[in-house]
């Protein structure tokens, strides 16, 4: 098993430009999540899926799109970046969404937006 | 509103001593508490967690934590630091439903050798 992969590990965007980050996991996990990590704020929930086609707000949803077409996929798209989500992305899954499953992250994605 | 805690920036310790990172908490009712750890450059990996029952719970790379509900508290500790623990930690609770995890804001640590 690949665990979860995230792409681009890497990237830099203009003010105003668009892109998607890529999450998948082939652990056949319903719930998947996307983080980011800020310095000194640790991490926090942008949006959640708790299954395919089902997906939420986190605690900054605010300039993030998300969508579940797939079980293993859980793509994030930032529709038009701004300097305030310059951050580190860390998408994560597990087995369900029921209390206590544990989380498995993946690598993380390093966005700056100039 | 409900939270994790972590009030130490950054730990330095001496290769060999012991270490403890403090974690706190404030949920209503009895949390799902986690701890982390990240590797520079590193998604993140769970070290250990505490649902109920024993409140002293075992976790990998010799990490151990207790869970003190009067203290409000769930601090990592571990009996002799290797110079490759050097990383930074994560506390984390349970939020309610869908597994909604909240983190603290992580404390760094140091090995010195």
């Amino acid at each position: 098993n690949a665990g979860v992969t995230q792409t681009p590990k890497f990237q830099v965007l203009k003010t105003g430009q668009s892109m998607t980050l890529q999450c998948a996991q082939d652990m056949n996990h319903e719930y998947m999540s996307w983080y980011r990590q800020d310095p000194g704020m640790g991490l926090r929930l942008i949006h959640y899926s708790v299954g395919a086609g089902i997906t939420d707000q986190g605690e900054v949803p605010n300039g993030y799109n998300v969508s579940r077409s797939t079980t293993e996929d859980f793509p994030l798209r930032l529709l038009s970046a701004a300097p305030s989500q310059t951050s580190v992305y860390f998408c994560a899954s597990s087995y369900s969404a029921l209390l206590g499953n544990e989380q498995f992250f993946g690598p993380g994605t390093r966005l700056t937006v100039l | 509103a409900q939270s994790v805690t972590q009030p130490d920036i950054h730990i330095t310790v001496s290769e060999g001593a012991s270490l403890e990172l403090r974690c706190n908490y404030s949920y209503g009712a009895t949390p799902y508490l986690f701890w982390y750890v990240q590797s520079p450059g590193q998604g993140l990996q769970l070290l250990l967690k505490y649902f109920s029952g024993d409140t002293l719970v075992q976790g990998i790379k010799g990490f151990e934590a207790e869970f003190k509900r009067s203290q409000s508290s769930f601090n990592l500790r571990k009996p002799s630091v290797h110079w490759s623990d050097a990383a930074e930690y994560f506390c984390a609770g349970l939020t309610g439903t869908a597994s909604k995890l909240t983190f603290g804001t992580g404390t760094r640590l140091q090995v010195t050798l």
